[in-house]
């Protein structure tokens, strides 16, 4: 069946670390996300893919990296983590002109 | 600043009851509605969506209504089931633009 993957599910890093989280589909999806979920925020945007070698920044795009070097996968770094990076990330994905997201299963990220 | 302001936070309802949760946006470019329900531990899933150009929408016991002049929308659970206990966010996302914006989420309870 296809789906879409994350790994880790639970990340536990110090500051100042480089931390890269994987998600993985297999929908052959063009669009790609990434969110982070906090309390009191539902989700926030950080950066999205319409396809390889296209990224863009979303709302919340400061301290994170993502490249798409082919259709299935889109990783997301921290370039150096800070405690306010505590977060659940959640990677997503859509077809084409759709807007309906598939979610990934989510990653908890503990900065230290 | 949030772009989808959601309401209540929390919601307790005896089973059989109707639940109701309600969202207001800002942005007029916004034209796709949805809303996303997700249980602990477990990604985003979509549960049913909108355009502005319908008041409301039903799915079994679930209904969107949309009240455009108001920038408007609301989800109503008919006959709230322990099951549907989650959390939900609405969302809203401008034309074929993926940049969805999220409500901060309600987290409902059905009592039995």
């Amino acid at each position: 069946d296809a789906e879409i993957t994350q790994s880790p599910r639970h990340k536990i890093t110090e500051t100042g670390r480089q931390v890269t989280l994987a998600c993985h589909q297999t929908w052959n999806h063009n669009n790609m996300f990434w969110y982070r979920q906090d309390l009191g925020h539902g989700l926030r945007l950080i950066h999205y893919s319409y396809g390889v070698q296209d990224t863009n920044k979303g709302e919340v795009s400061d301290g994170y990296s993502v490249s798409r070097s082919n259709t299935e996968d889109l990783p997301l770094t921290l370039e150096s983590a800070a405690s306010s990076q505590t977060s659940v990330y959640f990677c997503a994905s859509s077809v084409g002109a759709s807007v309906t997201q598939y979610f990934g299963p989510g990653t908890r990220l503990t900065v230290l | 600043q949030q772009q989808v302001k959601q309401s209540p936070q929390s919601l307790i309802v005896q089973k059989g009851g109707i639940s109701i949760i309600n969202c207001a946006y800002e942005n007029t470019a916004f034209d796709y509605f949805p809303w996303y329900q997700q249980f602990p531990g477990k990604g985003p899933a979509l549960l049913i969506a909108i355009r502005p150009d319908v008041s409301e929408k039903k799915e079994g016991r679930f209904t969107i209504s949309f009240n455009k002049s108001a920038k408007q929308f609301s989800l109503h659970i008919m006959d709230s089931q322990p099951g549907d206990s989650a959390t939900y966010f609405c969302a809203a996302s401008p034309g074929n633009n993926n940049d969805m914006r999220f409500g901060a989420g309600t987290r409902l309870t059905v009592k039995p």
